[in-house]
Order: structure tokens, then C-alpha cells, then sequence
């Protein structure tokens, strides 16, 4: 049962360009979400984050956007540059036990942003 | 700063081999501590996770074990090691707060 979909496995952009990749949960019991950016051999990089209580978190070129009714959320990222090309994982967080936060990955999206 | 990391980089290890991996993380006390596995073409899968010193909780049932002997320290280990234990592992902390940062992760290979 994946709780956390990432329904694009790749996705191709002109630089200078909009990416936006995008990501649906089921869990109505998370209540924050991460973007992870990851290089192959590399772990993964934080890029942003937000939290069930926001609908738009924005960092420079990246913003997240959160539909909870629809249970997606979605990054974009303006203007997309060749160094932007790299795996994004959307991922998901509720409380575990403790104070720890459990994540919820899902399987990635290839972005290869195009000079 | 925090900074983290694993060693060794990458292991190619025969079926039945024990393995035991490590992580340690500088810069921060009493942190949350997360294995992760990412097998080929898949996202990553929380292994185990660690709030404190001996305390392990383990997410998926298999054929591996996680340790935390020190604050800052998280082994994981296989007493004998399966094909389907190849993959990327990635240790990651992170505190009552939400995000988690990853280490630059171990490659391993078991033929």
C-alpha cells in the first residue's frame, strides 16, 4: 500500500522553463511534507518543506504547494536550470513514537531540465 | 554545523557474510537517528529508527539489525546477508522537529 505517489517516473523541461512535479498521499494523518532533491550515488539533499496547517511555502525558485482536500501537493520550480536535473522525492511525515518523525517516501521523479 | 556520515562507501559482500555499517553524526547531541534502504529504481524505505541510546525500532521485519552504543552512533548489521539485502542505505538524524538530513549513503552489493 503506498501511501505516498509519484505518479510522473520522469519528466522533461526546457531550461528556463516551469518544472512542476507532483505528489498525492493518502494518510490523512500526515501533517508535514518534505522535498528531497538526490543525485545518483549521493543521499538525499532537503529542498522545502510545509506544513498541513500552510497551502504555499516558498525558498527562492522552489514552492510548494499543499491541496489537502485532494490530498496532493506539488513543487515548482521557476526558471529550471541543467543543474536542477536530479531525482525528486516527495516524502511524508507524521509522528512516530517519541519524538521521532516517521517519513514516507515516494518513488521519485526523474527531472531533466534541457539547455 | 551538523554533519554526517557513513562508512564505508560502498561493499560488495558474498551471500552469508556478515555486514555492519556505521553512522555518526557531529555537531548535535541526542539526536534522532534513521536507517533507510533504497533498492533499485525504488524509494527509500525506512529500516529503523533511533530517539536515544539502545533504543531501536524497527519498521520492516528482515534479515538486519540496527544498534545505537553511543548518542551519535547508528550500526546496522546482518548476521548473514541475502541477495535481496543489495541496495543504497542511507542513515539519516533529525530532531522533534520535521525534517531529516541524510548521509552520502553505502552502495551495497551482495553476489
Amino acid at each position: 500500500d503506498q501511501q505516498v505517489k509519484q505518479n510522473s517516473p520522469s519528466l522533461s523541461v526546457q531550461e528556463g522553463r516551469i518544472s512542476i512535479l507532483n505528489c498525492d498521499y493518502t494518510n490523512s494523518m500526515f501533517d508535514y511534507f518534505l522535498w528531497y532533491k538526490k543525485y545518483p550515488a549521493e543521499g538525499p539533499t532537503f529542498l522545502i518543506s510545509i506544513s498541513s496547517i500552510k497551502d504555499k511555502n516558498e525558498d527562492g525558485r522552489f514552492t510548494v504547494f499543499l491541496n489537502k482536500s485532494a490530498k496532493h501537493l506539488s513543487l515548482h520550480i521557476v526558471p529550471s536550470q541543467p543543474g536542477d536535473s536530479a531525482v525528486y522525492f516527495c516524502a511524508a511525515s507524521q509522528i512516530s513514537s517519541g519524538s521521532a518523525r516517521q517519513l514516507t517516501f515516494g518513488s521519485g521523479t526523474q527531472l531533466t531540465v534541457l539547455p | 554545523s551538523q554533519t554526517i556520515h557513513q562508512w564505508p562507501a560502498t561493499l560488495v559482500q558474498p551471500v552469508g557474510s556478515p555486514l555492519s555499517l556505521e553512522c555518526t553524526v557531529e555537531g548535535t547531541s541526542n539526536p534522532n537517528l534513521y536507517w533507510y534502504r533504497q533498492a533499485a529504481g525504488r524509494g527509500l524505505q525506512l529500516l529503523f529508527y533511533s530517539v536515544g541510546i539502545g533504543q531501536i525500532s524497527s519498521e520492516v521485519p528482515q534479515n538486519l539489525s540496527a544498534s545505537r552504543p553511543q548518542d551519535r552512533q547508528f550500526i546496522l548489521s546482518s548476521k548473514k546477508l541475502l541477495l535481496s539485502d543489495s541496495g543504497f542505505y542511507l542513515c539519516a538524524w533529525g530532531r522533534s522537529t520535521d525534517t531529516q538530513y541524510f548521509g552520502p549513503g553505502t552502495r551495497l552489493t551482495v553476489l
